[in-house]
């Protein structure tokens, strides 16, 4: 079946970095943008950006630019997020989610990744 | 970027009930908008695409409509499943925003 899965949950300092990764099956890995998008406890959702797996290609949100990485690894069909110089209040879930274009929606998302930042 | 705004942020209602979630976007984007529920503790599952195309599995009970700037989710009957926060998202252009989301609650 179709399914995203995401790594562990992280415990990460002020000031550290975090990669969360996004395993995908089911279905064929390049035909299908991942988006990131993360939720603070208790907030809404927020988009972070997305990565075409096929190009490499990347978007991020203007708040995240200069902090945020998405990469994928093709070979594996595992798509990677990594957020930098983390501050307390990025302890969110962050997920990663498949859209087959912008018109369709983010149909299948990955279970969630607890990232804390704590000192 | 396109703000999202929902209204409204909370419903009572009961079940068997109609309800009507409205989401207004900044500027006009088409028919650029989706519908998610999310449930306490769970993954966001996505209800309507393309402001009023139902995903594969979702109840026919949920309907969307709207298009340019105004947008609104339905569900005719309401079930006790249906109790959970309910988020639009326009993908018309990037970042992809979120409304900040409706929490539906039993009256």
């Amino acid at each position: 079946q179709v399914q995203l899965v995401q790594s562990g949950a992280e415990v990460k300092k002020p000031g550290a970095s975090v990669k969360v990764s996004c395993k995908a099956s089911g279905y064929i890995f390049t035909g299908y943008y991942i988006y990131w998008v993360r939720q603070a406890p208790g907030q809404g959702l927020e988009w972070m950006g997305w990565i075409n797996p096929n190009s490499g290609d990347t978007n991020y949100a203007q708040k995240f630019q200069g902090r945020v990485i998405m990469t994928r690894d093709m070979s594996i069909n595992t798509a990677y997020m990594e957020l930098t110089r983390l501050r307390s209040d990025d302890t969110a879930e962050y997920y990663c989610a498949r859209g087959p274009s912008s018109l369709y929606g983010m149909d299948v998302w990955g279970q969630g990744t607890t990232v804390t930042v704590s000192s | 970027d396109i703000q999202m705004t929902q209204s409204p942020s909370s419903l009572s209602a009961s079940l068997g009930d109609r309800v009507t979630i409205t989401c207004r976007a900044s500027q006009s984007m088409s028919s650029y908008l989706n519908w998610y529920q999310q449930k306490p503790g769970k993954v966001p599952k996505l209800l309507i695409y393309d402001a009023s195309t139902l995903q594969t599995g979702v109840p026919s009970r949920f309907s969307g409509s709207g298009s340019g700037t105004d947008f609104t989710l339905s569900i005719s009957s309401l079930q006790p499943e249906d109790f959970a926060t309910y988020y639009c998202q326009q993908t018309y252009s990037t970042p992809y925003t979120f409304g900040q989301g409706t929490k539906l609650e039993i009256k």
